[in-house]
């Protein structure tokens, strides 16, 4: 079946640091991809998305590019901030079927 | 809008009770799903609706798992009986379904704890 597969957390990192999360997929079709984020206490929320090869997604500094050929939609972020403390989740939502696979997470914590 | 609503937000109960879990979903979504989150096996689906009607329940983990929606602003997921490997957090979310990359939106979730 469809899978998702992240890097190992927890990722901490300073302030201003550049950031990248793995993200890669395993499905039968061609899937849109999204990054979801929780923050402490909250339920997800969709950061961003791309629906075809090579789109990017982009969203308050964050960035992911579709890589078809990688299968991969790894999440970017040039200069992070501790306000970007949080879990951070890979999904796929297969053509035609509504619901999402999710990664299993990856904690991210910003030092000042 | 106010988001997804669930309610309670914290539940503790004792093994063997019934514990009933509440959503109501964006108005105007056609979609609501509940999905389970712990810490050995993730965030996983649990059961989706569309219109009101259950459209995959793979993911309901045993037959003391169930869940309805008898109308388009109201659904629960029911425990009965409750154990304590149910501990986790459930989460409902909607979308509104006019596309398969539409977003879904989560509510805050509720943390169940089974003693």
């Amino acid at each position: 079946g469809d899978s998702v597969t992240q890097m190992e957390g927890p990722v901490t990192l300073s302030e201003e640091a550049f950031l990248t999360i793995n993200c890669t997929y395993t499905a039968t079709g061609y899937p849109s991809l999204f990054w979801y984020v929780q923050y402490p206490g909250e339920g997800l929320q969709l950061l961003l998305k791309a629906t075809k090869a090579d789109d990017k997604g982009s969203n308050k500094g964050f960035e992911a590019t579709y890589r078809k050929e990688t299968t991969s939609f790894h999440l970017e972020k040039g200069s992070v901030q501790v306000s970007d403390s949080a879990v951070y989740f890979c999904a796929l939502s297969d053509q035609g079927a509504q619901k999402l696979v999710f990664g299993q997470g990856t904690r991210l914590t910003i030092n000042p | 809008d106010a988001g997804v609503i669930q309610s309670p937000r914290h539940e503790v109960t004792e093994m063997g009770q019934e514990v009933t879990l509440r959503c109501k979903p964006i108005s105007g979504h056609d979609y609501l799903f509940w999905y389970r989150q712990t810490m050995m096996r993730g965030l996983e689906l649990l059961i989706y609706f569309n219109n009101n009607v259950p459209i995959d329940d793979s993911g309901m983990p045993e037959d003391r798992f169930s869940a309805k929606m008898p109308n388009a602003s109201f659904s629960t997921l029911k425990i009965q009986p409750s154990e304590p490997r149910d501990s986790a957090v459930y989460f409902c979310a909607s979308s509104s379904g006019a596309d398969i990359t539409d977003t879904q939106y989560f509510g805050p979730g509720t943390r169940l704890t089974v003693l």
